[in-house]
């Protein structure tokens, strides 16, 4: 059962437009959102985050989208820069009996184009 | 560079024989946590230990079992090997036990059972 998911296994943008990766959970006790960023022989690095409470986050060119009604999460990069080319992962965690779980997507890859 | 070491980068072993995996997390962290990314699926939990203690258990094997030493490194153990068990296994760090913080993860450990 894939609690986290994400639909689109890669992605092309044109270097300066947006790029925008989704994110769907079923899990409604999800409570802090991230994503995180991976380049080809790296571990993931994190980007952004954002908690239940909210349902926006900014960080720079990256902004978080969270519509808790719809169980979905968005990241937006604007403007997208060839070195954005990677695979992002979005990960949800919850507690459940006073213990974390911690659930990953299996990742979009973006390819951003010059 | 997330400060996060593992070792080996690369291990290549026999089904039915049995491994260790070594990390050593960021200075000052006390948190680790272990994740099994398989071909193309997304990163799997596996286990989080805070200060020695373990605080979190995913999907983790039977098989399969870690620890974190007073010095804070953690290893992890995989016996009697089985060809589904080729995969990445990373190892990820963080400064509080909460599950609502961002993970530093290392470069990973690729583990081939033929």
């Amino acid at each position: 059962d894939q609690q986290v998911k994400q639909n689109s296994p890669s992605l092309s943008v044109q270097e300066g437009r947006i790029s925008i990766l989704n994110c769907d959970y079923t899990n409604s006790m999800f409570d802090y959102f991230l994503w995180y960023k991976k380049y080809p022989a790296e571990g993931p690095t994190f980007l952004i985050s954002i908690s239940s409470i909210k349902d926006k986050n900014e960080d720079g060119r990256f902004t978080v989208f969270l519509n808790k009604s719809a169980k979905h999460l968005s990241l937006h990069i604007v403007p997208s820069q060839p070195g954005d080319s990677a695979v992002y992962f979005c990960a949800a965690t919850t507690i459940t009996s006073g213990t974390y779980k911690y659930i990953f997507g299996t990742g979009t890859r973006l390819k951003v184009l010059a | 560079d997330s400060g996060v070491t593992q070792t080996p980068k690369h291990l290549i072993t026999a089904t039915g024989q049995r491994v260790t995996l070594r990390c050593s997390p960021r200075s000052g962290d006390l948190s680790v946590y272990w994740y099994q990314q398989s071909l193309d699926q997304g990163l799997q939990f596996l286990i989080q230990y805070y200060n020695g203690e373990e605080r979190a258990k995913g999907n983790i094997l039977e098989r399969f079992s870690a620890q974190q030493f007073p010095d804070l490194h953690s290893e992890l153990n995989l016996s009697s090997l089985e060809l589904g068990d080729s995969a990445l296994y990373f190892c990820a760090s963080s400064t509080r036990w909460t599950g609502y913080n961002e993970q530093f993860f290392g470069p990973g450990t690729r583990l081939t059972v033929l």
